[in-house]
């Protein structure tokens, strides 16, 4: 149980392009669900909190109008970086919490690169 | 400000022989602690987690870590490490309640050699 995916696991795209990434808990509910970002052989940082149905709370120094977060459902959130740059170039994971809150269960990330 | 130090980016053991990864946190309530492990392809995955109570805490593939406060260490252990544990390893502590807004270490990266 408790499995979270990501779509896609993969892209490439061009600068000034827009990319939705997804995240999904495929066997519970997810008020919470949280979005990192991992750059090469470095550890992860929290991007954002997402809660169902309110608005995303960023962490200090991450843009909010350029990391666009939707969680319109229990079980779906969405990550759009809008007007991709190459520095955006990196690996998103995302995380869903469950109800308890005592566990966050992650998605096998995807690798956005923007050329 | 909370956080995580892992002091080994880089750990080789043999197979067979067993393992200790150091972390270090610096919070200043009672901290919730967490080791991850990633593998390549593949999402973060929980080994375990202290919150209270007994601080030798037992986690999946045989896996165990050791909550000292006095140290403010969490070191994870495993007595005999196999090849399949390679991968990289991360120690985080929650900043929210329980599982919640976590910071992660560095990471460190096992080898295991045949």
């Amino acid at each position: 149980g408790a499995v979270v995916s990501q779509h896609p696991s993969w892209v490439i795209c061009k600068s000034g392009t827009s990319v939705k990434i997804e995240c999904r808990s495929l066997d519970f509910q997810a008020t919470t669900m949280f979005w990192y970002r991992q750059f090469p052989k470095q550890s992860l940082m929290l991007m954002a909190t997402s809660n169902e149905g309110s608005k995303a709370t960023y962490e200090q120094g991450v843009e909010k109008d350029k990391f666009l977060i939707n969680h319109a459902s229990l079980t779906l959130s969405t990550l759009t970086v809008t007007s991709a740059h190459p520095e955006d170039s990196s690996f998103y994971i995302c995380s869903a919490m469950t109800e308890n809150q005592e566990t966050q269960y992650f998605g096998p990330g995807t690798r956005l690169l923007v050329l | 400000a909370q956080s995580v130090t892992q002091p080994d980016i880089h750990i080789t053991v043999s197979e067979g022989a067993s393992l200790e990864l150091r972390c270090n946190y610096s919070y200043g309530a009672t901290p919730y602690l967490f080791w991850y492990v990633q593998s390549p392809g593949q999402g973060l995955q929980l080994l375990l987690k202290y919150f209270s109570g007994d601080t030798l805490v037992q986690g999946i593939k045989g896996f165990e870590a050791e909550f000292k406060r006095s140290q403010s260490s969490f070191n994870l252990r495993k007595p005999s490490v196999h090849w399949s544990d390679a991968a990289e390893y991360f120690c985080a502590v929650s900043r929210g309640n329980a599982g919640n807004m976590l910071t992660f270490g560095g990471g460190t990266r096992l080898m295991v050699k045949p």
